[in-house]
């Protein structure tokens, strides 16, 4: 399986700030995930970013929201954006493998506090 | 709209019992299905998947069971140790769609030593 890091591994920000979520993988990957969970709760696909094109939001998140850059196969950035109390939650990224079943696997997470 | 979801939200059972978390689909189209188990403070970690054309899958001291005629999709666990304990999610893949999961809402195993 691919090794994943994310950063910052946490932080607080204050309302109506910004914060830039790095995930780096140790391999070549097609297809990165970003989801978000928010307290308590399960996971929800936020979009997917392939590298070389503009990423795939899923319904309820938008790009002006939750910018999403994929420079190259190993490396990609989820911006939260004009951040709230409500965006508060752990932010993580996921890769698909290369096995037979394309199981994806995930970093670590971005705990995310607004105050 | 067409979910994932479980039955039990808290499972506690005995140290060295065996665990059984279950999952409820409603989507028979559905081709792919994983079971993740999340720790505190860390991201999901794959433990075992299985393909609509199976009916069963077998790792190490976890099975998963899936009944395409209910919809139904379950994960054995024997001998439950407490490193066991965390969150366990079953997720749908639907290849069709490009590889996006969606999750079910999780239980949380506790193990009582």
């Amino acid at each position: 399986s691919a090794v994943i890091s994310q950063k910052p591994s946490r932080d607080i920000c204050q309302r109506g700030t910004s914060l830039t979520i790095q995930c780096q993988v140790d391999s070549q990957v097609t297809m990165m995930f970003w989801y978000r969970q928010q307290p308590g709760q399960s996971l929800t696909l936020i979009a997917t970013a392939n590298q070389g094109s503009e990423a795939t939001y899923e319904s309820g998140f938008v790009i002006d929201k939750f910018p999403i850059s994929r420079p190259n196969l190993t490396f990609s950035t989820l911006t939260v954006s004009n951040m709230s109390p409500e965006d508060s939650s752990i932010y993580l990224c996921s890769v698909e493998s290369r096995g037979p079943f394309n199981e994806q696997f995930f970093g670590p997470g971005t705990r995310l506090t607004v105050l | 709209g067409e979910s994932v979801g479980l039955h039990l939200p808290t499972l506690s059972v005995q140290e060295g019992d065996n665990s059984i978390i279950n999952c409820a689909y409603s989507n028979s189209a559905s081709d792919y299905f994983i079971w993740y188990k999340q720790e505190s403070g860390k991201g999901p970690q794959f433990i075992i998947d299985i393909r609509s054309n199976m009916d069963k899958r077998q790792g190490q001291r976890v099975t998963v069971l899936l009944n395409k005629t209910v919809k139904h999709l379950s994960l054995q666990i024997a001998a439950t140790q407490p490193g066991d304990s965390a969150v366990y999610f079953c997720a749908e893949n639907r290849l069709e769609y490009g590889n996006k999961l969606v999750f079910g809402a999780g239980t949380i195993l506790r193990v009582k030593s």
